[in-house]
């Protein structure tokens, strides 16, 4: 089985700072790995994904995470953040072979003026 | 492209009714899997359906259940409802299982 865990429940930063959301994982079987985003009221949105290949990994909206094997790590950074970039996020991993995704229990990232 | 659509958006209801909740995927996508998010637990995945047969399934009770149709569109029913089960819902296709999964907007359960 899967499982993941977010070391922070809640991330206060000024806007134009920068970020690290923290997520590690442990799994038995090999998985992707996957941040999403939730803004309030609506679904997730994929922000990025690692399948394979280069261990780092640059998505939308400026944000990028680093796979790190043998720390079972996939921390998601941002260089400067916005006042948008205020929401939940949440680390993910799903095994090869099927849909079973497991989530971390998410991150609220807040950004001050 | 239309996205994930999820209806109803709202829904209300009371302690031991059932309640059926739809999901309509992205055109072409095979997989829907559903999970269930609340303050208390987080996200959780529910089931999977593929080709109308349900491929996963966490670990939900019984009165948790789906199915999916020659279309892909998917239901999830929930029967005997309990206040526990008010939560966000919220359904996810993809084209199978080796691809990213794009969710819909939920559908936000209250239990009174």
């Amino acid at each position: 089985a899967q499982s993941v865990t977010q070391l922070d429940s809640q991330v206060p930063v000024f806007e134009e700072a920068p970020v690290e959301l923290r997520c590690n994982y442990s799994s038995s079987v090999s998985v992707y790995l996957f941040w999403y985003v939730q803004y309030p009221n609506q679904g997730l949105q994929l922000l990025l994904k690692y399948l394979s290949g280069s261990t780092l990994v640059k998505g939308i909206n400026g944000f990028e995470a680093e796979f790190n094997k043998s720390q079972t790590s996939f921390h998601l950074r941002k260089p400067s953040v916005h006042i948008s970039d205020t929401a939940e996020y949440f680390c993910a991993v799903e095994p090869y072979n099927n849909n079973d995704m497991r989530f971390g229990a998410g991150t609220r990232l807040t950004v001050k003026p | 492209k239309a996205g994930v659509t999820q209806t109803p958006r709202y829904l209300i209801k009371t302690r031991g009714q059932q309640v059926t909740l739809s999901c309509s995927p992205i055109s072409g996508h095979r997989s829907v899997s559903w999970y269930q998010q609340t303050p208390g637990q987080g996200l959780q995945f529910l089931f999977e359906y593929f080709s109308e047969t349900q491929r996963n399934k966490g670990n939900f009770p019984g009165r948790f259940s789906g199915r999916q149709f020659s279309n892909s569109r998917s239901e999830m029913n929930v029967s005997t409802l309990e206040l526990g089960d008010s939560a966000l819902y919220l359904c996810a296709s993809s084209p199978d299982a080796l691809n990213e999964q794009f969710f819909g907007p939920g559908t936000r359960l209250t239990v009174l």
